[in-house]
């Protein structure tokens, strides 16, 4: 199986938005609701920021919001903030309990 | 609150093994299936391992199957993976990580130990 497909890199000016696109196949993607979004911030531990393609754990700003169409899953961080700037990570559920990753996107805010 | 403490990692020759530990706290350990993912220096994630919360039910990655082993103890709230046949592209920080719904979705994460293989 192969790596979820993410542009490498993404940027938008505070207060803008950003859209971080995550393609896959009916395999993975497609096939099921469970694609997540991790940030990673240099040096740390990645943090949830979606699961279940677009739900959003407590503590994390709604700013960030997550959406599904087909086989590409989508991350939108709005309202961009200095602090947002970091590597996001797509994840799914590729069914038989493996799990994809994609290959981040880095994001500036400028 | 949640924490996830990993250790024994290090520098080991091409064909060596390790063993990493991950000491879970601050949740009820037993509940919770785990995850091994790694992450090679500058690179992206990579899923390595799941185990179930009783230990049952193990599964890999290709890239590390009959080669690694995870394995638990809820008494001690530990999680561990063996390594064994270890190649260089093996080098990496691994992560424990706590599974929540699904095996992608992971609510906590450890800092990470970093594995190097290397002659």
């Amino acid at each position: 199986q192969s790596a979820l497909t993410q542009p490498p890199s993404a940027s938008g000016s505070p207060g803008q938005s950003v859209t971080i696109s995550c393609t896959g196949t009916s395999s993975d993607v497609g096939g099921y609701k469970y694609v997540s979004w991790y940030q990673q911030h240099p040096g740390k531990a990645p943090k949830l920021m979606i699961y279940e393609a677009s739900q959003r754990p407590s503590g994390v700003p709604d700013r960030f919001s997550g959406s599904k169409s087909g086989n590409t899953a989508s991350l939108t961080v709005s309202g961009l903030q200095a602090e947002d700037e970091a590597e996001y990570y797509c994840s799914s559920y590729a069914g038989s309990n493996n799990v994809l990753f994609g290959g981040g996107t880095k994001l500036t805010v400028l | 609150q949640v924490q996830l403490v990993e250790s024994g990692g290090g520098l080991v020759k091409p064909g060596g093994s390790l063993r990493l530990s991950c000491a879970g706290s601050g949740f009820s350990f037993s509940g919770y299936y785990m995850n091994w993912i790694r992450q090679a220096p500058g690179k992206g994630l990579e899923w390595v391992s799941y185990i179930s919360s009783s230990g049952s039910t193990t599964h890999y990655a290709d890239s590390v199957k009959g080669r690694f082993t995870i394995s638990r103890d809820n008494a001690r709230n530990s999680l561990y993976l063996q390594m064994n046949s270890l190649r260089a592209e093996d080098t990496a920080v691994y992560y424990c990580a706590r599974v929540v719904t699904t095996v992608n979705n992971v609510d906590y994460w450890g800092q990470g130990t970093l594995v190097t293989v290397s002659s």
